[in-house]
This record gives C-alpha cells, structure tokens and sequence, in this order.
C-alpha cells in the first residue's frame, strides 16, 4: 500500500530534550515536506527537500533540522524542544513533476 | 510568498445541501490544489487545477478560478454526513514550487 509513515504518532517530551520524529514514503517520490498545524494558523511549512541531499526551508524553520540522505525518509530533528513547538506535524511527500501531496497520519507533540 | 485565505470560516449545512467555500491568494500561479482534512488526520489532496484551466469537476465536487482575480471556490454538492471536515486550499507558483502555504481552512459540519 502506498504510503507515508511517521513515528511516533503521539510524543509527550520535557523542555530541551533532543528528539526525532521520523517519516518515510514508500512511492519513490522525490519530493518530502513538513508542516505543523496550529489552531487558528493552518498548515505552516517548517523545512522541504526536492531530493536527495537537497533541503530548503519553508515559514517556519526556527528550532528544527532536518536530513534527506535517502530518498525514502525525511527526519525533523529538534535539537532541544520548546513548549512552544507543541504542535501536530505533518509530513508529506510528492512526485516531483506532480504537486499533489500525500500526507502521514500526523504526530502530536507535547513539550512540557 | 504564496497563501490561500479561506472564507468563509466556518459552514454548517443540512445533508443534500450544496456547500461553497472559497479561497483568496496574492500572487500569479502555476496551480491550485484543495485539500480535505477530517478531525486531526492527514490532509487528502481532492482536485488540482491548473492556472490555465476555469473550472474542473470531480464527482461531487466542482473548483473554479479566476486567475484575474485570484481567487477560487470549491463547491461540494448534494453534501453528507461524511463531508465534514476541514477543508483548505494551497496556492502553487513555478517560482516557489517546493512551497506549499495553507490558509487556516474552512470547517464544514453537515447535518444529518
């Protein structure tokens, strides 16, 4: 089944405690993103990667790194999380010559 | 910088009635794409429509664009319990392809 997967699905964590949250695509798609979805706000963008090796940040990048060094994942690494990046995630990914986007399940993060 | 501004906020309709949202954005672009959200999970992409394109249908939902004045509208027909959700759009320019900006979302409830 053609999907995106991310991990974990729900994470409650203390201020300043590196963490990871992984997501990986099984469709061979060259493009992954991720977003985080706040009341009131929307989808915000935090970083992209349009392949391998290649990743560009989107709105809201403060506070998070990410790596593409295979085609099938994507990891968002927060160095040392903040309350204020309690949030859900979202990760997708997307043929590069097609805009339409697949999203995961989501991750709801908890930063006390 | 490209965003899709929703409107109306928020829609609460009978089922069998039609429901119209629309969707403001800033600036030339290559597509448009909605996109339907049910309670906490992963958006579903829902039709794509090209800047050259007018109008597209797909079974009970119909997009327009007006490039002019850069806007669009997503109507859902004959509506169900099973549409409620979320639902947002996302403006896509050549030059910022990777980027996807969400707007905060119209929230559809339709009673049964």
């Amino acid at each position: 089944e053609a999907q995106v997967t991310q991990n974990p699905r729900y994470l409650i964590t203390v201020t300043g405690k590196k963490l990871t949250v992984t997501c990986s695509q099984n469709m061979n798609h060259e493009y992954m993103s991720w977003y985080r979805q706040d009341p009131g706000l929307g989808l915000r963008q935090i970083y992209y990667s349009m392949n391998v090796e290649v990743t560009d940040k989107g709105d809201v990048p403060e506070g998070y790194k990410v790596s593409r060094k295979e085609k099938r994942n994507f990891p968002l690494i927060l160095e040392s999380p903040s309350p204020n990046q309690t949030s859900l995630y979202f990760c997708a990914s997307s043929p590069r010559t097609v805009n339409e986007q697949f999203f995961g399940p989501g991750t709801r993060l908890t930063v006390l | 910088s490209q965003q899709g501004e929703e409107d109306p906020q928020a829609l609460s309709i009978q089922e069998g009635e039609n429901a119209t949202m629309n969707c403001s954005y800033k600036t030339s672009i290559n597509n448009l794409q909605w996109y339907r959200q049910n309670s906490g999970r992963g958006l579903v992409h829902l039709i794509l429509i090209r800047s050259n394109e007018r109008e597209k249908h797909s079974g009970r939902l119909r997009v327009t664009l007006d490039t002019s004045k850069k806007s669009s509208s997503l109507l859902i027909t004959a509506s169900r319990a099973a549409d409620t959700a979320s639902y947002f759009c996302a403006p896509v320019s050549t030059d910022s392809w990777g980027k996807l900006q969400f707007g905060a979302g119209t929230q559809v409830v339709v009673t049964p």
